[in-house]
């Protein structure tokens, strides 16, 4: 059974750049959430996908955004960049009759300077 | 709205002595409470969940939590302290509202382990 990937592991972007990570979901899971860590904080919460569309956002503004392929995969996209911005972004999957519980990715590293 | 507060940002034990991480929770309805125990530069990995069957939950590296409603609370438990378990632990909470199950985190506890 393959486990939750995310990519890139890293990557430093410059303030006002717009960024891309990526996640593919552990085999048999239909739910993607991301997640925000900021350093020395736990998790927040960002938004979650399934069946392709958004379900549920937390709050986070609309240069946040986010899109879920036919396959499961997600990806996070980050418009105008903030260095605020910079933290620890976790993946997480799950199956949809048991969404809450939720198996994560090792995440990507951004660093907004 | 949901809330967890994680007592002691920083715990330091001995190895072979007993860990306690507590956790305190806040929900509108019955809660499904989790631990997930993250080392450095990981992401999180799932410790144990309580999704309303037993109140004894057990855990994968010989952790328990117990879930006790009256005290709102989801302390983690360990008899003895390895070397190993020295990571930074996160009690979450999710609950049934709306048609998604977010997990709202605590701030996080740091264990030490002291040989």
């Amino acid at each position: 059974e393959t486990g939750v990937t995310q990519s890139p592991t890293h990557l430093i972007k410059t303030r006002g750049q717009q960024v891309t990570l990526r996640c593919s979901s552990q085999s048999g899971h239909n739910t993607v959430s991301w997640y925000q860590q900021a350093l020395g904080q736990g998790p927040q919460f960002i938004f979650q996908y399934y069946r392709e569309e958004e379900n549920g956002r937390g709050n986070f503004p609309p240069r946040f955004s986010g899109l879920q392929f036919p396959n499961y995969s997600s990806e996070l996209n980050v418009n105008a960049l903030e260095l605020d911005d910079s933290a620890l972004y976790l993946c997480a999957s799950s199956a949809r009759d048991r969404v809450y519980e939720q198996y994560f990715g090792p995440g990507t590293r951004l660093t907004v300077t | 709205a949901q809330s967890v507060t994680q007592l002691g940002s920083h715990v330091s034990v001995s190895e072979g002595a007993l860990v306690l991480l507590r956790c305190n929770y806040s929900s509108s309805v019955p809660p499904y409470l989790f631990w997930y125990v993250q080392y450095p530069n990981q992401g999180l990995q799932l410790l144990l969940k309580y999704t309303s069957a037993a109140t004894l939950v057990k855990g994968i590296n010989g952790f328990e939590a117990e879930f006790k409603k009256s005290e709102t609370s989801f302390h983690l438990t360990k008899p003895s302290a390895h070397m190993s378990d020295a990571a930074e632990y996160f009690c979450a909470v999710s609950d049934s509202g709306g048609s998604n199950y977010k997990l709202t985190f605590g701030k996080g506890t740091l264990l030490t382990v002291n040989p």
